[in-house]
């Protein structure tokens, strides 16, 4: 089954504790993004990847990190969490930059 | 800059009522339009598009014309299902590029 999968769909930290939001992907799409979903906000970009080891950043980018090492995976990395990044994560992959996209179930995460 | 603007929500209805959940944008060229969907601990899926003025979109029942004149491109239904409680988000993008621009999104519950 095509899908977009994220883990862990759920997670609770506290500040300052480095963590990783993993999203893989089995459609061999090149592009791939990151979202956080905020009430009374939308989706906002963090990060985007238009194909392996090319990341750029989305409206969003502070206290976040990416990578592209394969092309079935892109990470979302933070390396010290604070409370204004809990949100509602997305991850989404296109085939191209310009294609619909596909977005995984979603991360809530809570930084304490 | 480019910006999508919807209703208020929650928008509560009966069983079998008329929807309409109004999207209005601004923007500098001439993106496509689009209506993604979130039903409840899911991603975003992809609802309908329009990819330039006077376009009408639909899917499932659910229907959006590309109102070039008003900036619009409300969504509608003429008779609204249990099912279709979820949360909908109005959105823009450039053919030329991969950001999308969304709104704030709209919640929807209907009542049996």
């Amino acid at each position: 089954e095509a899908q977009v999968t994220q883990n862990p769909r759920y997670l609770i930290t506290v500040t300052g504790k480095k963590l990783t939001v993993t999203c893989s992907q089995n459609m061999n799409h090149e592009y791939m993004s990151w979202y956080r979903q905020d009430p009374g906000l939308g989706l906002r970009q963090i990060y985007y990847s238009m194909n392996v080891e090319v990341t750029d950043k989305g409206d969003v980018p502070e206290g976040y990190k990416v990578s592209r090492k394969e092309k079935r995976n892109f990470p979302l990395i933070l390396e010290s969490p604070s409370p204004n990044q809990t949100s509602l994560y997305f991850c989404a992959s296109a085939e191209r930059q310009n294609n619909e996209q596909f977005f995984g179930p979603g991360t809530r995460l809570t930084v304490l | 800059g480019d910006s999508v603007t919807q209703m208020e929500g929650p928008v509560t209805l009966s069983e079998e009522a008329f929807l309409t959940i109004n999207c209005t944008y601004t923007a500098t060229g001439y993106p496509s339009l689009f209506w993604y969907v979130q039903y409840p601990g899911e991603g975003l899926q992809l609802l309908l598009k329009a990819t330039k003025a006077d376009d009408k979109g639909s899917n499932k029942g659910f229907e959006a014309t590309y109102r070039k004149e008003t900036t619009s491109f409300h969504l509608e239904k003429g008779s609204v299902q249990v099912s279709d409680s979820a949360v909908y988000f109005c959105a823009l993008r450039y053919s030329s590029a991969s950001k999308i621009i969304f709104g704030s999104g709209t919640r929807l519950s209907i009542r049996p």
